[in-house]
């Protein structure tokens, strides 16, 4: 069955710094792949979407890879900063494009 | 209003009790998503509309648990005899419709407690 993979632990980086998650897939060949950011007690905030035929995508301080071959993608953020703290989530579409699947999510915490 | 309403906030059941919890998507998105958040975990699906169709429920954990929009814009997800491990959040999302560039709106939960 399908799976995807993050970091369970949190990622601990100071201010400056650039925060690198991982979101790794098993069984999937997803066109597109997008990642959210979840505050506590909020729902998650779409961030980015980046398809199968892209390698890269950059928008402000992130930055997303998608390696098909790999089945990876990794979500930097650049120069962070500690209201970058939250967690991140990944997620495919499963069938068509009517249903995501999230990944369990990165808690990301930037001290100043 | 601008985004996705959900209420109420915060619910706490006696178990056995009946729920119903609501959502208000963005005007004009024809899907509509529901989703249930465990502690620590990511949102899993439940079930889908597009318009007022019921297009997928496969995610719905029981037939406790059932899902209508009746007329293509609020939807209400409603559990029958809440038992524990019906505790977490449960998180609704709208977008326009599907497509390769689809985006979840996602509200800000439901957390359901059931004691």
């Amino acid at each position: 069955s399908q799976k995807i993979e993050q970091n369970s632990e949190a990622l601990n980086i100071q201010e400056g710094k650039t925060a690198t998650l991982t979101c790794n897939y098993t069984n999937y060949s997803p066109a597109y792949l997008q990642w959210y950011r979840q505050d506590p007690g909020r729902g998650p905030v779409f961030l980015l979407l980046i398809r199968e035929n892209e390698k890269e995508k950059r928008k402000e301080r992130l930055k997303v890879t998608f390696d098909t071959t790999l089945k990876q993608s990794l979500f930097h953020i650049t120069a962070s900063q500690p209201a970058d703290s939250a967690t991140y989530l990944c997620a495919l579409p499963y069938t068509g494009f009517q249903k995501l699947v999230f990944g369990t999510g990165t808690r990301l915490l930037v001290s100043p | 209003g601008a985004g996705v309403s959900q209420s109420p906030r915060y619910k706490v059941a006696k178990r056995g009790q009946d729920v119903a919890l609501r959502c208000d998507p963005i005007s004009g998105h024809v899907s509509l998503f529901w989703y249930q958040q465990a502690l620590g975990q990511g949102p899993e699906f439940l079930t889908y509309f597009q318009n007022e169709a019921q297009l997928d429920k496969s995610g719905l954990p029981s037939d406790r648990f059932f899902a209508e929009r009746p007329e293509g814009s609020v939807s209400t997800l409603k559990i029958q005899r809440t038992q524990q491990e019906d505790s977490a959040v449960y998180l609704c999302a709208s977008s326009l419709p599907s497509g390769p560039t689809t985006e979840a709106f996602f509200g800000q939960g439901t957390r359901l407690t059931v004691v």
